[in-house]
């Protein structure tokens, strides 16, 4: 059964680094059947996709045009996780933050992490 | 704002049918039928309950069924119960932005 273990604080300060991570079990994130995202949900923007990353023939990463200049997703193959960090955070970003599992062969996300609440807060 | 836009609230009463609508663009839901619907009991991790338009995953109700028809993507729930009352969110993959949801609908169940 595969299971996504969120971990991060839960409180982070104006200007600085958001980071969370993504303990994956019971499947591989260098498998190519599947891709890796960040998902986060706000009162005032709903559910809001901000990246993946995957592996094909190498690894690789895209995201969402609204945080593209602070983010970056990246995964460790020998602790089985990945992770967000979002630079420069403002109180816009406090959130719920989801990680979730893409299966390629439905094109949805078909497992999420439990969520981690992020306050953006001086 | 979303990029699919989904009606804010939807009520029914227990044993009705009610139908959620998801509208998009000819750069998601127009072109691909990669449209998935998620329902999130607040506190708990969202759960997939149809992808690729209409096909359930296993273990989840025959209740629960997908269609769509040009930019607009729908989800019936039949037989309404108690345990549905829920958010539900729409995703499609777009040429856009590769993925975009929908800003959700509450549904409550009279």
């Amino acid at each position: 059964q595969v299971q996504l273990q969120q971990s991060g604080p839960g409180l982070v300060k104006p200007s600085q680094t958001l980071s969370l991570t993504c303990a994956v079990s019971g499947d591989s994130v260098s498998s190519n059947t599947v891709s890796w995202h960040w998902v986060r949900q706000s009162p005032s923007r709903g559910l809001e996709w901000l990246g993946r990353t995957y592996f094909g023939s190498k690894w690789d990463s895209d995201y969402a045009v609204s945080v593209k200049s602070r983010i970056v997703i990246n995964a460790d193959t020998s602790k089985n996780h990945f992770s967000l960090q979002l630079r420069s955070v403002t109180p816009e970003d406090t959130a719920v933050y989801y990680c979730a599992r893409l299966l390629k062969k439905i094109w949805s996300f078909d497992i999420w992490g439990q969520g981690t609440m992020v306050s953006v807060s001086s | 704002q979303s990029a699919l836009t989904q009606p804010a609230s939807v009520s029914g009463s227990p044993g009705q049918s009610v139908t959620l609508s998801c509208t998009g663009t000819g750069s998601d839901i127009g072109s691909y039928n990669y449209v998935s619907w998620y329902q999130h009991h607040p506190g708990k991790a969202p759960r997939l309950i149809i992808y690729e338009v209409r096909n359930r995953p296993s273990g989840v109700s025959s209740r629960f069924s997908g269609s769509k028809s040009g930019n607009t993507a729908s989800l019936t729930i039949s037989g309404l119960q108690a345990e549905d009352e829920a958010n539900y969110y729409c995703t499609s993959y777009t040429t856009r932005t590769l993925w975009v949801f929908g800003g959700g609908t509450k549904l409550t169940v009279l």
